[in-house]
């Protein structure tokens, strides 16, 4: 079965810093590109970043460019998202999402539950 | 303000069919294969549609997907009460090089 775990959200002040981690189980990891997208309280989805299978390549949204990185490690199954500079609007759930295999447009076939980070002082 | 434009909210009768439109340009749509996803409430997203008009396994033929031009259309028959969740569209725009979703469909099922 496939399963999406994420983990190290929380509370953090604005300006502050936080890492996400996306615990992978069920698939070959190494052979998807991964996503994160996130949803604010009571909003729709708003993509964050993508990353490529093998982790050298990134296409990151414009309201985190610069401060958001993701990155991966194929050998721990594991994808990452480090984030600098934390303001109030990237206050949502978090969720980690698997690429659908040989689709030439984004589309994902499989979400974790999701962590929640609130940016507040 | 969303990419993509679909309507706040739509609702149809059990039984019923419902359709929900996602409208974009030339950049998104018009290029790009379209998603859509079903969210319940308080639960994570979950792939209904992909290339337009794919449907993963276990995602019943009640669900279709379309394009023409630079908009999108998910169609649902046969709807159920536990139908009722947010839809969103999904796609690829090429100019931002990023995903753009719709700002979500709310689907009430009288």
């Amino acid at each position: 079965e496939v399963q999406l775990l994420e983990s190290g959200g929380g509370l953090v002040q604005p300006g502050g810093s936080l890492r996400l981690s996306c615990a992978a189980s069920g698939f070959t990891f190494s052979s998807f590109a991964m996503a994160w997208i996130r949803q604010a309280p009571g909003k729709g989805l708003d993509y964050v970043s993508i990353i490529s299978d093998r982790g050298d390549s990134t296409y990151n949204a414009d309201s985190v460019k610069g401060r958001f990185t993701s990155s991966r490690d194929n050998s721990k199954n594991t994808l990452y998202l480090q984030m600098y500079g934390l303001r109030a609007e990237d206050t949502a759930l978090y969720y980690c999402a698997k690429y659908v295999a040989g689709t030439p447009t984004p589309a994902f076939d499989c979400w974790g539950q999701g962590t929640l980070v609130t940016v507040s002082s | 303000q969303s990419v993509l434009t679909q309507p706040p909210s739509v609702s149809a009768a059990p039984g019923q069919r419902v359709t929900i439109s996602c409208s974009g340009s030339s950049s998104n749509i018009g290029n790009n294969y379209v998603s859509w996803y079903r969210q319940l409430p308080g639960t994570a997203p979950k792939l209904l549609i992909y290339d337009s008009n794919k449907r993963p396994s276990g995602i019943p033929d009640r669900f279709s997907g379309s394009t023409s031009g630079t908009s999108a259309t998910l169609g649902i028959t046969g709807l159920q009460t536990g139908d009722e969740a947010d839809y969103y569209c999904e796609t690829w725009d090429s100019s931002l090089s990023a995903v753009v979703f719709g700002g979500g469909t709310k689907l009430t099922v009288l």
